[in-house]
């Protein structure tokens, strides 16, 4: 069955330490894998995909097939990057997306 | 353009009673989702819509949910008899006719609490 797993409820570090929020998947296909962000009081938005490579705000993730994973990552966290941080697995045989349980990260001063 | 809209942003019912959220999909976007937020839960799939079609309802319970998305007017998330366990948030999304299924754009949510 497809699954996301965020493994962390809540991470918690400091201004400018580095940042890894941890995700695995469950999927007997080719994944599409993405990561959807919500701020305090803002709606949930996409922040990446893993098919585009890109960096956005200081993020990258990659897919790591042979573990499963598709982690986050920024060197540096910033205040701002305090929210909800959901993994999410789409498959696109049915249109759908199957979202980790979000994992809170806050940013210490 | 205004984003997905969606009302009531709170909505309280007593055990057995009708809820009815709406959804309005941001202009031009004819792909509508709904998910389901129950605390401590990431967001779970329920069904996806196109105006006057259900393409996928297999995230819904068999009773007492339906949805649908008429050619005018927002899409509909009706919970019949409503019980304590149906008490979460429900989001909306939407997506446009030409893009790919994952570029969905969320609503607020409504929070639906049952007493």
């Amino acid at each position: 069955a497809q699954r996301v797993t965020q493994p962390e409820k809540l991470l918690s570090v400091f201004k400018g330490a580095p940042v890894e929020l941890k995700c695995n998947y469950s999927y007997s296909g080719s994944p599409e894998l993405f990561w959807y962000v919500q701020y305090s009081r803002q709606r949930l938005q996409l922040l990446l995909r893993h098919i585009s490579r890109e960096s956005i705000k200081g993020f990258t993730a990659d897919l790591n097939k042979g573990e499963t994973s598709f982690h986050l990552k920024k060197p540096f966290a910033q205040e701002e990057d305090s929210a909800m941080y959901y993994c999410a697995l789409a498959y696109s045989s049915a249109s759908k997306i199957i979202f980790g349980s979000g994992t809170r990260l806050s940013i210490r001063p | 353009n205004a984003g997905v809209m969606q009302n009531p942003r709170h909505l309280v019912r007593r055990r057995g009673q009708e809820a009815r959220l709406r959804c309005s999909p941001m202009k031009g976007h004819s792909h509508v989702y709904w998910y389901r937020q129950l605390p401590e839960e990431g967001l779970k799939f329920m069904v996806y819509l196109q105006k006057e079609n259900i393409i996928d309802e297999s995230g819904m319970p068999k009773e007492r949910f339906s949805a649908e998305f008429p050619k005018e007017g927002p899409s509909i998330l009706r919970i019949q008899q409503v019980v304590r366990g149906d008490s979460a948030a429900y989001f909306c999304a939407s997506s446009p006719p030409s893009g790919a299924f994952y570029e969905q754009y969320f609503g607020p949510g409504t929070r639906l609490t049952v007493t």
